[in-house]
């Protein structure tokens, strides 16, 4: 079955860590997305690839890295340096052009 | 600021009735707008779209519409079940830059279906 797979469900971070959320496609799809999603709020963009060794900030992009290596891979590191990383994360991944964006199942990130 | 209004986060519906979700808008470049359905503990799934060529695309029994004027767009759904129960998105973007432009989603409304 085609899809988009993340992991972990469900992370815990301590304080000070870096902690890496997995996304994985095999869809076939040019462009990947990572969204955060907050309680009360709508999905707020990350980061995002267009195409493999390419990606760009997003709207909320302190505190976060990527990397595109493979079209089909895109992970998501958290940094120390996000100070508010609890929260729910959502890859997502589409064609290029006018497509509909097919989402994952998320992971929760929690600081222990 | 927000750009994709959601005023109602929540509704209740009876199942066999018509549901309403509602939308606003700010930005006029927006031109392509979508509709997600979100379940607990999963990811967002696409609904139904419409471009602004339009004001009406249907689906079965989901059906969009829009009015460029009022910066407004609804989601009917008609009869509502209850696996209707879930929390709706609305979103947008433009399509006319060369380069990519992101999709801009509202905050939701959860929508119940009473049986």
């Amino acid at each position: 079955d085609g899809g988009i797979t993340q992991s972990p469900k469900y992370l815990f971070r301590k304080e000070g860590q870096n902690v890496t959320l997995s996304c994985e496609q095999n869809l076939n799809h040019d462009a990947m997305y990572w969204y955060r999603q907050d309680p009360g709020q709508g999905l707020r963009l990350i980061y995002y690839s267009q195409i493999v060794n390419d990606f760009q900030k997003g709207d909320i992009a302190e505190g976060y890295s990527v990397s595109r290596e493979k079209k089909e891979s895109f992970p998501l590191t958290v940094t120390s340096a996000q100070k508010n990383p609890t929260a729910f994360y959502l890859c997502a991944s589409s064609f290029q052009g006018n497509q509909p964006q097919h989402f994952g199942d998320g992971t929760r990130l929690s600081i222990l | 600021d927000q750009q994709v209004k959601q005023n109602s986060p929540s509704l209740s519906v009876q199942e066999g009735r018509i549901s309403i979700l509602n939308c606003d808008y700010t930005n006029s470049m927006f031109d392509y707008f979508l509709w997600y359905k979100k379940y607990p503990a999963e990811g967002p799934t696409f609904l139904i779209s419409i471009s602004s060529i339009k004001d009406k695309n249907e689906d079965g029994r989901f059906t969009v519409f829009l009015n460029k004027s009022a910066k407004h767009l609804s989601l009917h759904i008609v009869p509502s079940q209850p696996g209707d129960s879930a929390v709706y998105f609305c979103a947008a973007r433009t399509t006319m830059k060369t380069s990519y432009d992101k999709v801009i989603f509202g905050p939701g409304t959860s929508l119940s279906v009473i049986p």
